[in-house]
């Protein structure tokens, strides 16, 4: 099964307005999250990598602004894209990394789809 | 600016035939992982290679990590339509940014009954 979950998997909402997707680690301890963004047909692109209790630490061209990431616990990471544009319509994964049950290894969710009409 | 090249960019063979997914880089990883990802879920982790050099075989797939650890290669020996999906190779992980990957493009591989 799944040992780490995206809420939620499918979101429409209207340009200007906020969303959130949230990353969760199900059963282990996530030191360290990581989100990507992936367009139609194109590869994952790493956007900020989020350790637990600091802030984001974002890639060249990210907007920190914009896409505003909070890791406040060791199992929760969440994205918000404020003020989001059609352009902003992507599938969003996370991944996660920690000591879970078979060793330190990474586990990526199963991605959140965001269209921004 | 793509640090790590796959090719070729989309593969179609029939069931029985046997395939190789390359994966460059000018770069040195510490790391590289192989993924395939099926339409709208996320990548699911195939293997991990560490060592230049090391082959690692998984059932009908012998992945191939190369000697200055700036290479890979995955081959599929019989695939089945089971194996259609983009293979995504991934480089990174080193020991202060372990999970923090760079992917290639992918290859989209489609194994036709």
């Amino acid at each position: 099964g799944a040992v780490v979950s995206q809420h939620p998997s499918r979101v429409i909402c209207k340009s200007g307005t906020s969303v959130k997707i949230e990353c969760r680690s199900l059963d282990f301890q996530a030191t360290t999250m990581f989100w990507y963004r992936q367009f139609p047909k194109q590869s994952l692109m790493l956007m900020a990598t989020s350790n637990e209790g600091s802030k984001a630490t974002y890639e060249q061209g990210v907007e920190k602004d914009k896409f505003l990431i909070n890791h406040a616990s060791l199992t929760l990471s969440t994205l918000t894209v404020t003020s989001a544009h059609p352009e902003d319509s992507s599938f969003y994964i996370c991944s996660a990394t920690g000591t879970h049950s078979s060793g330190n290894t990474i586990y990526f969710g199963e991605g959140s789809w965001l269209t921004v009409v | 600016t793509q640090l790590l090249e796959q090719s070729p960019q989309f593969l179609s063979i029939q069931e029985g035939e046997n395939l190789t997914v390359y994966c460059n880089s000018s770069s040195v990883f510490s790391s590289l992982q192989w993924y395939r990802q099926e339409p709208g879920e996320g990548p699911v982790l195939l293997v991990t290679v560490v060592t230049g050099g090391e082959v690692k075989k998984l059932k009908r797939l012998t992945f191939q990590f190369g000697d200055a650890r700036k290479d890979s290669s995955l081959h599929i020996t019989a695939a089945q339509p089971g194996d259609t999906g983009l293979y995504l190779c991934a480089g990174g992980g080193t020991t202060d940014s372990w999970g923090k990957f760079q992917f290639g493009a992918g290859t989209q591989v489609v194994v036709t009954p």
